[in-house]
């Protein structure tokens, strides 16, 4: 079955904690994104990357970072989680990056920073 | 002004009803425009992709876009409780690479 997977799907973590949420899609997509979705705000990029070794921010990357060695991986890395990043994240991928791909979104991980 | 911008709801209508969601947008150059339904617990999926002005339709799910006015809708017939969802309106230029979300509309349809 074509999907996104992510991991874990709750995380419960202290301020300061480092953590890795994985992103693994099967579809051999070449984009790859990452977004976290709050109340009121809907969806916001926080990186992207155009195929492997190509990485780039984007609307919300403070605090994140973001590793693409491998076409179907994509982990996001909280260096030294916040309360702020308490939030619900999605992993998305599409064939290619624009035009005519629209994003497949993993079912997400819901995060908590105390 | 956001870029999009989407009526949060809450939206609630009896089974049956016909349910129009709406979104606006601000960037002329956005010509790429897509629903996403979101349920409970889930990722987005997506519904409809429609590029530049005019009609799409799928089933029950009518896509209109009006380039003129800047204004997007997704038409729902019969509505069903399985429809009750938060949906998501969203956008890309062409030639770009940045899809760009509405805050989504959280819809109950009641049995």
């Amino acid at each position: 079955e074509a999907q996104v997977t992510q991991n874990p799907r709750y995380l419960i973590t202290v301020t300061g904690k480092k953590l890795t949420v994985t992103c693994s899609q099967n579809m051999n997509h070449e984009y790859m994104s990452w977004y976290r979705q709050d109340p009121g705000l809907g969806l916001r990029q926080i990186y992207y990357s155009m195929n492997v070794e190509v990485t780039d921010k984007g609307d919300v990357p403070e605090g994140y970072k973001v590793s693409r060695k491998e076409k179907r991986n994509f982990p996001l890395i909280l260096e030294s989680p916040s309360p702020n990043q308490t939030s619900l994240y999605f992993c998305a991928s599409s064939l290619f990056p624009g035009n005519n791909s629209p994003l497949h979104f993993g079912n997400g991980t819901r995060l908590t920073v105390t | 002004q956001k870029e999009v911008e989407q009526d949060p709801g809450p939206l609630s209508v009896p089974e049956g009803a016909i349910v129009s969601l709406n979104c606006t947008y601000s960037n002329s150059a956005f010509q790429y425009f897509m629903w996403y339904r979101q349920y409970s617990r889930k990722g987005p999926e997506l519904l409809m992709y429609t590029y530049s002005s005019g009609n799409k339709e799928d089933g029950r799910f009518t896509a209109q876009v009006d380039k003129s006015s800047k204004y997007i809708s997704l038409f729902i017939r019969d509505s069903q409780p399985s429809d009750s969802a938060t949906y998501l309106c969203a956008m890309r230029s062409a030639g770009g690479f940045k899809t760009i979300f509405g805050a989504g509309t959280r819809l109950f349809v009641k049995a």
